[in-house]
C-alpha cells in the first residue's frame, strides 16, 4: 500500500478482555516496529521485526503482550487480559532493511481505551 | 542501556527562533532522528544526522556532535503551525529509541 496502515483506528474494550491490533507495513519494507504512546508521553519501544523474526522483544511490558508477523508483511500485536494502564495509542512503523534517513514511516496508530 | 533527554516544554513567539536540545547516552549509535508530532497525529520525519555538523532544510536545521552525545533542532521564522511535539530519536543498531519529546508552544 501507499503507507503504513493500522486497524482498528479506535478500540474501546472492557478490562480483562483480549485485543488484537493489526499493522500492514509499506510493501517491501522488511523492518517493522511497534511503539506505545500514552497520553502526553513520548514513544515507548515495544518490539522490532526484521522479516518475520523479532530480534528485539525487550520493550514488551509484560507477558500479556505478544506480537507476530507473517509473510514478512502484516503484524499483529495482541494484548491479553487488558488493564486500564494499557490505554494508549499503539503506533506501528516500517522501513527498509535498516532504518536510515527518511526510510521510517509511521501509521496513524490504534487508539486503545480500556474501561 | 540508553538514555535520551530533552526539555519537556518550551515556549517561543511567532517569527522568532527556537533551539530544542537533545542529549543521549547509548552504545551502538548509528544516527539521530528528529520527528514532529502534532497532537493526535502520527510522528512525521524532519531530519536524520549521521555525521557531525549542521544540516539545514528550509526553516529547520539539525546539528549533531557524536563525541558530546548532543543534538539540537533549530526552528527559524516560527509559525503557529509549528506548535507541536518534537521528538529526538537515536538509531541504535536496528532499533530506534525515542526521547519523551519537547512540546513547543508558539505565542502570537
Amino acid at each position: 500500500g501507499a503507507g503504513v496502515s493500522q486497524s482498528p483506528s479506535n478500540k474501546v474494550t472492557e478490562k480483562g478482555k483480549d485485543v488484537e491490533l493489526r499493522c500492514d507495513p509499506i510493501s517491501g519494507h522488511t523492518a517493522l516496529y511497534w511503539y506505545r504512546q500514552r497520553l502526553g508521553q513520548g514513544l515507548e519501544f515495544l518490539i522490532y521485526f526484521q522479516g518475520n523474526s523479532a530480534p528485539d522483544k525487550s520493550g514488551l511490558p509484560s507477558d500479556r503482550f505478544s506480537a507476530e508477523r507473517t509473510g514478512e508483511s502484516v503484524s499483529t500485536l495482541t494484548i491479553q487480559r487488558t488493564q486500564q494502564e494499557d490505554s494508549a495509542v499503539y503506533l506501528c512503523a516500517s522501513s527498509g532493511y535498516r532504518p536510515t534517513g527518511e526510510t521510517i514511516y509511521f501509521g496513524e496508530g490504534s487508539w486503545l481505551t480500556v474501561v | 542501556g540508553q538514555n535520551i533527554d530533552q526539555p519537556t516544554e518550551m515556549t517561543a513567539t511567532e517569527g522568532a527562533i527556537v533551539q530544542i536540545n537533545c542529549t543521549y547516552q547509548t552504545s551502538g549509535f548509528n544516527g539521530l532522528f528528529w520527528y514532529q508530532q502534532h497532537a493526535g497525529e502520527a510522528p512525521t520525519f524532519l531530519s536524520y544526522n549521521v555525521l557531525d555538523g549542521l544540516e539545514e532544510k528550509g526553516r529547520f536545521s539539525s546539528f549533531l556532535s557524536r563525541s558530546k552525545g548532543y543534538s539540537y533542532l533549530l526552528l527559524k521564522e516560527l509559525q503557529m503551525k509549528d506548535s507541536a511535539s518534537y521528538l529526538c530519536a537515536v538509531s541504535r543498531d536496528d532499533k530506534i529509541i525515542f526521547g519523551k519529546g519537547t512540546r513547543l508552544h508558539i505565542l502570537p
